[in-house]
């Protein structure tokens, strides 16, 4: 079965500070694609990556990059030199080959940037 | 260009009554994907329609349907509500071109307490 952990439930940094998600994920398949979302207090899940199981280049969008290690199971996800707007709930999550098949998400991480 | 709405954005209902949510995406878009996230399971696929057709469906009973119109605007409908069932309903659409990295765009939920 697939499985998403993310080991921190909640962390706080004082803004400007670097900040790395950590997600582990469980999966038989050889293809899967991976995911990150954030939530913002408002509630509204923003995307922000989808990375499929062939490319492990790491990624970087901003002040956002994601490492993706199939070695380890692991796709972390790193904020540089956070602003408190980054303060949100991110999720992991992963699924089969098919877009949407066997979708799941990890438990979430709450960041809190602090002024 | 106007963002994904969703319909009612809260609704209250009593146990065993039935609900449709309805979700409108962004013009072009032709997926649509269904979400609930509850505090006890955290956040779960439902289900993803492509071109009026489901493509996709998460582990729920078979209370939980869907459907996508002609114009890609999707419902879900629960029957039989549960208290269980309450929860923040999400969701995405995307424009979908297989193969390529695509980005989600999330509604803001409909809200449905179920007492």
């Amino acid at each position: 079965a697939q499985k998403v952990t993310q080991a921190q439930t909640e962390i706080s940094v004082v803004e400007k500070e670097d900040v790395t998600l950590d997600c582990v994920y469980e999966t038989r398949d050889t293809t899967y694609y991976l995911f990150w979302y954030k939530q913002p207090p408002s509630g509204e899940l923003v995307f922000l990556i989808r990375r499929n199981s062939f490319d492990e280049q790491n990624e970087i969008s901003g002040r956002y990059s994601w490492n993706f290690q199939k070695s380890t199971s692991s796709f972390n996800f790193t904020i540089t030199a956070s602003q408190v707007v980054d303060s949100a709930v991110y999720f992991c999550a992963l699924s089969e080959a098919n877009y949407g098949q066997n979708f799941v998400f990890g438990p979430g991480t709450r960041l809190s940037v602090l002024p | 260009k106007a963002g994904v709405t969703q319909t009612p954005r809260y609704l209250i209902k009593t146990r065993g009554q039935q609900v449709t949510l309805s979700c409108s995406p962004i013009s072009g878009h032709r997926s649509v994907s269904w979400y609930q996230q509850t505090p006890g399971q955290g956040l779960q696929f439902l289900f993803e329609y492509f071109s009026e057709t489901q493509r996709n469906k998460g582990n729920f009973p078979g209370r939980f349907s869907g459907r996508q119109f002609s114009n890609s605007r999707s419902e879900m409908n629960v029957s039989t509500l549960e208290l269980g069932d309450s929860a923040l309903y999400l969701c995405a659409s995307s424009l979908y071109i297989a193969g390529e990295e695509e980005t989600q765009y999330f509604g803001p939920g409909t809200r449905l307490l179920v007492l």
